[in-house]
């Protein structure tokens, strides 16, 4: 398994622009996270979904921020409209109910808003 | 989840043994102690876990005391490669991932091999 694949690495945009990151889970995991990396906060959890169904969106920042899980094999997160202070490394994971080795982390996107 | 209490920062010589501490005194029955660890620019990456007993894998050692009190992680003979930010996290590790089971990151220790 290539592991949990997040597009893009990089994204560089102008405030206000509407901006979609992409993550891929492992094939099976039935959970899904999405995290947002700053060095003021540190690692901060979102959202997350099982089987596709978001379960706890409380740290999703404000409604500009959204999130979809289609299917078992496909996750965005979008910000309309970007904001500066949106800035930050967003990382997706994925893991299995059941599975004692916690969750396995994409490389993450970063997310640059100018 | 209960809090954990790591030092901000740690250096190891390589090639000698990197001990990592962790302060968890609040910790449930049911919580496990999982280390991950994150190397600048990557996603976190999982290391060990262990809930009383000490474990190892290819990876790390995990001693636990026995009141779980706190822990210690364990790389046997440190590289440059394990320079990273490493976290202790408490959590549930059985059923459904609740509030008390997801993954929660404090602040962690950031470990520098010196050459």
């Amino acid at each position: 398994d290539a592991g949990v694949i997040q597009s893009p690495r990089h994204e560089v945009t102008e405030m206000g622009q509407e901006v979609t990151l992409r993550c891929k889970p492992i094939s099976g995991h039935d959970y899904l996270f999405w995290y947002r990396q700053t060095m003021m906060r540190g690692l901060e959890l979102l959202i997350y979904f099982n089987n596709n169904v978001p379960i706890d969106d409380s740290g999703m920042p404000e409604d500009r921020f959204s999130a979809k899980m289609p299917n078992a094999s496909f996750s965005t997160l979008k910000i309309q409209p970007s904001e500066p202070r949106d800035s930050a490394v967003y990382f997706c994971a994925s893991s299995l109910r059941v599975s004692n080795y916690g969750y396995t982390f994409g490389s993450g996107t970063r997310l640059t808003v100018v | 989840d209960a809090k954990t209490t790591q030092p901000p920062s740690m250096d190891c010589a390589e090639g000698r043994a990197a001990n990592l501490p962790c302060n968890h005194s609040t910790i449930s029955g049911n919580e496990y102690v999982y280390w991950y660890r994150q190397i600048h620019s990557q996603g976190p990456q999982y290391i060990i876990h262990g809930l009383k007993n000490n474990e190892t894998n290819e990876m790390a050692s995990l001693i636990i005391t026995e009141d779980r009190k706190s822990s210690t992680l364990i790389l046997p003979h440190a590289t440059l490669r394990d320079t990273a930010v490493y976290y202790c996290i408490v959590r549930v590790a059985e059923g459904p991932i609740t509030s008390g089971s997801r993954l929660t990151f404090g602040e962690g220790t950031q470990l520098t091999v010196n050459p």
